[in-house]
């Protein structure tokens, strides 16, 4: 049990470009949601916080406008980087709180985002 | 906002021998405090956690102690094996929905 996905695995794009991960909760509902940005050899970073059916919650330095999250659903959580630059390039990975078991986080495989 | 710093950043250790990592946070309200384990380019793990009603927890080679009054909590595995070789990571919050800030990371090399 407790299983979150994350698609894609890893993306290639041009700069400019945009990218949509999706974070998915597979067998339980995830009320919270949180994507996290890792550099190599670097601790996990918060973007925000993403909560179902309200706006997200963005730490401070991280671009709204630039990261968007949607939270449509108990199970789906997406993150779009509009206008991609290399600077974007890194490991982006989604967590989910189980809806049953509030403090546990249960972590995606992650996406590889690499821009060109 | 919560600060967790992590000691050391890496260490090796021999096959069989234990090892310690540690973490200190500075939010007194963190009350709920995960380990995870992150293998290279894999999802993080999590392997232990405590919350601030306990000071010790166990589950086979592994433990977690917690010092709430000096806001410190550690990791030890004992008998250590090559394939506990990995990055660390300890963690904190104030539980329920809210948000946990991660540690820099241990990474730990297990010698054969």
């Amino acid at each position: 049990g407790a299983v979150v996905s994350q698609h894609p695995s890893w993306v290639i794009c041009k700069s400019g470009t945009s990218v949509k991960i999706e974070c998915r909760s597979l067998d339980f509902q995830a009320t919270t949601m949180f994507w996290y940005r890792q550099f190599p050899k670097q601790s996990l970073m918060l973007m925000a916080t993403s909560n179902e059916g309200s706006k997200a919650t963005y730490e401070q330095g991280v671009e709204k406008d630039k990261f968007l999250i949607n939270h449509a659903s108990l199970t789906l959580s997406t993150l779009t980087v509009t206008s991609a630059h290399p600077e974007d390039s890194s490991f982006y990975i989604c967590s989910a709180r189980d809806r049953g078991r509030r403090d546990t986080q249960y972590f995606g495989p992650g996406t590889r985002l690499t821009v060109l | 906002g919560e600060n967790v710093e992590q000691h050391p950043s890496t260490l090796s250790v021999q096959e069989g021998d234990s090892a310690v990592i540690k973490c200190t946070y500075s939010d007194s309200a963190s009350n709920y405090f995960p380990w995870y384990k992150q293998e290279l380019g894999k999802r993080p793990q999590l392997i232990i956690d405590i919350r601030s009603n306990v000071g010790e927890k166990k589950d086979q080679r592994i433990a977690v102690t917690l010092n709430k009054t000096a806001k410190h909590f550690s990791l030890h595995i004992t008998e250590t094996q090559p394939e506990d070789s990995a990055v660390y990571f300890c963690a904190a919050s104030t539980g329920g929905y809210q948000k946990v800030t991660f540690g820099t990371g241990t990474k730990l090399q297990v010698i054969p």
